[in-house]
Order: structure tokens, then sequence, then C-alpha cells
């Protein structure tokens, strides 16, 4: 039973635009996210999070966007550069107690080329 | 510079073998992960241990897999007999109970042959 859903293995961008990266999850008792970049021989790097009071949290050309009612979160890359070809994973996770508390679950993720 | 360390790097065994891997996570830090990388399953939870107590085991194959943590500075995977399917990436992570994210190792690239 995926949890975490990114349900497009792959996305080809130019440089200087925009980047988005969907990710879809079904349970609703996730109250944290976060956005992984993964670069070949590497382990996956933490890049953004947002919490589920939020539906928005930007960090330079990073922003990730919460829609609650539709379980779904969204990854900006604005512009897209070259360096920002990598594999990206969403995750979800439970912060606010439970046996789960911390447990991380993350989805297929999103191969993104950016071309120069 | 505080990373999450793991060993070894790339494994060769002979399908039947025991394979361990082995874990150090950021000191100080509560919370730890096993993850399997494959191409359909993506990162594929299959163990995760809080305050060193294994909390949630269900992805992994019991018959063939374990994980344990001797003490707060050591995880261990063992794989025992190993079979050309287990051939992955298998990644360990480190983290704070209320921090939300993990620290990621560098991974143990396994091959059964």
């Amino acid at each position: 039973d995926q949890q975490v859903k990114q349900n497009s293995p792959s996305l080809s961008v130019q440089e200087g635009r925009i980047s988005i990266l969907n990710c879809d999850y079904t349970n609703s008792m996730f109250d944290y996210f976060l956005w992984y970049k993964k670069y070949p021989a590497e382990g996956p790097t933490f890049l953004i999070s947002i919490s589920s009071i939020k539906d928005k949290n930007e960090d330079g050309r990073f922003t990730v966007f919460l829609n609650k009612s539709a379980k779904h979160l969204s990854l900006h890359i604005v512009p897209s550069q070259p360096g920002d070809s990598a594999v990206y994973f969403c995750a979800a996770s439970y912060i606010a107690g439970g046996t789960s508390y911390g447990k991380l679950t993350f989805g297929q993720g999103t191969i993104l080329t950016v071309h120069p | 510079d505080a990373r999450v360390t793991q060993t070894p790097r790339h494994k060769v065994t002979e399908m039947g073998q025991e394979v361990t891997m082995r874990c150090q996570p950021i000191l100080g830090h509560n919370t730890v992960f096993w993850y399997r990388q494959t191409m359909m399953q993506g990162l594929e939870l299959l163990a995760y241990f809080r305050n060193r107590a294994p909390l949630d085991d269900s992805g992994m194959p019991k018959d063939r897999f374990s994980a344990e943590m001797p003490d707060a500075t050591l995880a261990t995977l063992k794989i025992q007999p190993s079979e050309p399917r287990d051939s992955a990436v298998y990644f360990c992570a480190s983290g704070l109970v209320g921090g939300g994210e993990a620290f990621f190792g560098q991974g143990t690239r396994l091959t059964v042959v």
C-alpha cells in the first residue's frame, strides 16, 4: 500500500523555466511533509519541508505548496538550473505523536532533468 | 562535520551468503531508519528505531532480514541467506524525534550473484 505517491517518473525542463514536481498522499494523519534531492551514488539530502498547518513554504528558488483537502503537495523550482538535475523524493511523517511518530514514508521519486 | 556513516559502501556476495551492513548514526540522534532503494518502490522503509527500540519492521522480509541497534552508535542490517533479488542500495538515516528531517548516509550498494 503506497501511502505516498509520485506519479511522474520523470520530468524534463529547460534551464530558466519552472519545474513542478507533484506528490499525493493517502493517509490524512500525516502532518509534516518533506522533499529530498538525490544525486547518483549519494544519499538523499533534505531540501525543504512544510507543516500541515501551513499551505506554503519558500526557501530561495524552492517553494513547497500543500493542499490538505486534496492530499497533494508540489515542489516548485524557479528558475531551474542544470545543477538541479537529480531524483526528487517527497516524504511524509507524523510529528504530533503516536506509534509512528517520526517515521518517514517516501514516494517513488521523480527524475528531473534540466537542459541548458 | 556530523554525518551518517555506512559500511561497506559496496558489497558483492554469492547467493546464500550472509551480509551485514553497518550504520553509525549522527551522535545524539534518537531515530534510525533503514531504507532500500529500488526502481519500482523508490525508497522502501525496512526498519525504524526510536531510542534504539524497533518500532516498525513491517517492510522487512522477516525470514531473512534482521535489524538491530546494539548500542546508540551502531545499527546493523543483516540478510541471511542473501538472494539475487536483494540486490539494491541500502540506506541508513538518522534524525531527532520531532525534528522532522532525517539525514542519510551514502548507502551500501549490494550485489548478490
